[in-house]
This record gives C-alpha cells, sequence and structure tokens, in this order.
C-alpha cells in the first residue's frame, strides 16, 4: 500500500517553454503532498508543501510563478515548471502523506522522480 | 536553522562487513527521525522511524538504529551487509511538534557493497 506515481518520468523540453508533472497517490487519500529538487549527488531539497484545495506553501528562494502547485484533489498534485530554462534541470520528486494513528507526525511516501531536462 | 549532516558521503564494503552510519541533526526540540533509502533507479523507500519509546529502533532488510538525544544523532547499523544493499541512504528529521511534517534531508550516503 501507500503508492505514489508521477508522470513522466523523463521530459526534455526547449527553452521558454512550460512542462507539467504530475504526481498521484494510487491507494490513499493525501492530505498533504510535497515536491523536492535533487540535484546530481545531493539531497532532496523541499520546494513547496500543498494541501489540498488551498495555496502551497512555497519555501524560502522558491519562485512560485515559476512552479506553479495544483492540488486538486486528495489523489493528484501537479507541478508546473514555467519558461523553463537549462538551470532547471533536475530530478524532481514528489511525496504524500497522511495521518498515521497514534502518532504527531506523518509519514512521507514517495514517487519514482520525474528527471527534466531543458534544452 | 534546522540541518541533519551524514559525514560519510561514500562507503565502501565487503559482503558480510558491518554497517554504521552516522546521521547528526540540529534542532532543539522534540523531534521525529527517519532512515531512507533508494535503490538504483527506484524511489525512495522508508527504512525505519523513531516517534518516541525505544530509542532503538528496527526497521526492514535488518537494519536497526539508534536515537542519543544527548548527542543529536540517529545513526543506521546494519550487523552483515549483502551486495543488494547497495544503494544510497538519507536520513531525515521533522519537528515533533506536530505543527509541520516537512522533512529536512541530509546530504546522503552512498554504500557500495562488493561481493
Amino acid at each position: 500500500g501507500a503508492v505514489v506515481s508521477q508522470h513522466p518520468s523523463w521530459v526534455i523540453c526547449k527553452s521558454g517553454t512550460s512542462v507539467k508533472i504530475e504526481c498521484r497517490s494510487l491507494d490513499f487519500q493525501a492530505t498533504t503532498m510535497f515536491w523536492y529538487r535533487q540535484f546530481p549527488k545531493q539531497s532532496l531539497m523541499l520546494m513547496a508543501t500543498s494541501n489540498e484545495g488551498s495555496k502551497a506553501t512555497y519555501e524560502q528562494g522558491v519562485e512560485k510563478d515559476k512552479f506553479l502547485i495544483n492540488h486538486a484533489s486528495l489523489t493528484l498534485s501537479t507541478l508546473t515548471v514555467t519558461s523553463a530554462h537549462p538551470e532547471d534541470s533536475s530530478f524532481y520528486i514528489c511525496s504524500a502523506s497522511f495521518i498515521t494513528s497514534g502518532s504527531r507526525s506523518y509519514e512521507q511516501y514517495f514517487g519514482p522522480g520525474t528527471r527534466l531536462t531543458v534544452t | 536553522a534546522q540541518s541533519v549532516s551524514q559525514h560519510n558521503h561514500h562507503v565502501i564494503l565487503s559482503e558480510a562487513a558491518s554497517l554504521e552510519l552516522g546521521c547528526n541533526y540540529s534542532y532543539g526540540g522534540t523531534v521525529n527521525l527517519f532512515w531512507y533509502v533508494q535503490y538504483p533507479g527506484q524511489h525512495l523507500q522508508l527504512l525505519l522511524k523513531y516517534f518516541s519509546g525505544d530509542p532503538l529502533v528496527k526497521g526492514i532488510k535488518g537494519f536497526e538504529a539508534e536515537f542519543i538525544k544527548s548527542k543529536f544523532s540517529f545513526n543506521l547499523r546494519k550487523p552483515s551487509v549483502q551486495w543488494s544493499d547497495t544503494a544510497e541512504y538519507f536520513c531525515a528529521v521533522t519537528p515533533g511538534s506536530g505543527a509541520t511534517n516537512k522533512l529536512i534531508f541530509g546530504t546522503g550516503t552512498l554504500l557500495a557493497v562488493q561481493p
């Protein structure tokens, strides 16, 4: 259980275009979804946190107009990279969470990631 | 600012050797601690977690970790590694106040187990 999928797994786009990445929780309802960015040989950096039906909360330094997040339902969140540039090339990973019983904190389940290459 | 340090960036072991990966965090309050593993070409998977109670936590695949509050550490251990343990390991922390479940990740440790 607790499977998270991402689509596409790999995308190449031209500079200046926009790319949408989908994150779906397949067998549970996600109260919260997170978007991370991972650079080669580096750790995951949280970009934003989104709750269903409300605006995403972006981390410091992340441009909200460039990385548009929509969390329209309890099983789907999308990240749109607008006017992509080569420096946006990276590995984007989403995770989804729901409250576990008996715990004040949440576990996160990760998607397989999407590799974006901007040419 | 909260941070997580993993001092071993790249570890090479032979099969059957014992493993210990260090993880230290900087946060003064209650924390929840996690170890995730990322096998080649696969997504992050939870190895084990600590929320409260017994500071020695057992996870999947024979891994365990010990929370030492006085040292702000949560080291990962396995008594005898296998070739299939070759992967990248990430330590992560969330504040335990319940106000947020944002994960703060360490930089990861790449483990290579030689047959």
